[in-house]
């Protein structure tokens, strides 16, 4: 069974810093996603992330996969408050055909 | 880009009675459409794969005859939550996966449910 761990679980930071939002899964996967969810709405597709080294970058977050350790990292830098949401890894198994399994979450809150 | 529209947004209804919530694809064709439920501060639990013109296929632990799933056409599939009871009260997303492409799954905004 694919399981998909985050952390931390919920991160404070304070406007200007740096920080990395842990995505680690336990078996082989395909394709790995990084969505944004604010409070009472549905998901909005952040990155797609494909292969071994795969680096996307949007702004302030920037995305990584490192297969062979099964870990994603998203970074956040010089944060903004506009960034505070809850931010969930998912990941498409090899074995699970088109099905997400997702991450815990990471409830960001982002303070001046 | 590809737009998934769910309706309800928002449902309350008595315990007992059932709800049917509809999930669309706008602008493209969706042979698969998934079910989620989020419970507050949760994560997505996928309960049910929906595949057009067949049975839907259901995870482990989720009532098939509670939770009525049909996926009448390529860009429709609906959910009906039927007898529900207070515990059913939670969020719930539905996604699609456009038919030319597996790539990615397209989330509707939610219907959140709420049962008295």
């Amino acid at each position: 069974e694919l399981k998909v761990e985050q952390n931390p679980l919920f991160l404070s930071m304070q406007e200007g810093k740096n920080y990395t939002i842990y995505c680690n899964y336990s078996t082989t996967s395909d394709r790995l996603y990084w969505y944004r969810q604010d409070p009472g709405k549905s998901l909005e597709s952040l990155f797609v992330l494909l292969s071994n080294g795969a680096v996307k970058q949007e702004g302030r977050l920037m995305a990584s996969l490192d297969t062979k350790a099964r870990l994603s990292t998203l970074h956040i830098t010089a944060a903004v408050h506009d960034l505070s949401a809850t931010y969930f890894c998912a990941v498409d198994g090899k074995s699970s055909g088109d099905k997400l399994t997702f991450g815990t979450g990471t409830r960001l809150a982002v303070r001046p | 880009g590809a737009v998934v529209s769910q309706h309800p947004s928002r449902v309350i209804c008595k315990s007992g009675t059932s709800v049917k919530i509809e999930c669309r694809s706008l602008d493209f064709q969706a042979t698969t459409m998934f079910w989620y439920r989020q419970f507050p501060k949760q994560s997505l639990m996928l309960m049910a794969t929906s595949n057009e013109g067949s049975k839907a296929t259901y995870e482990q632990g989720v009532e098939k005859d509670k939770f009525l799933i049909n996926h009448a056409s390529l860009t429709l599939s609906t959910l009906t939550v039927t007898s529900a009871h207070p515990e059913d009260s939670s969020f719930y997303i539905c996604s699609a996966r456009d038919r030319g492409q597996r790539l990615e799954q397209y989330f509707g905004p939610g219907t959140r449910l709420t049962v008295t």
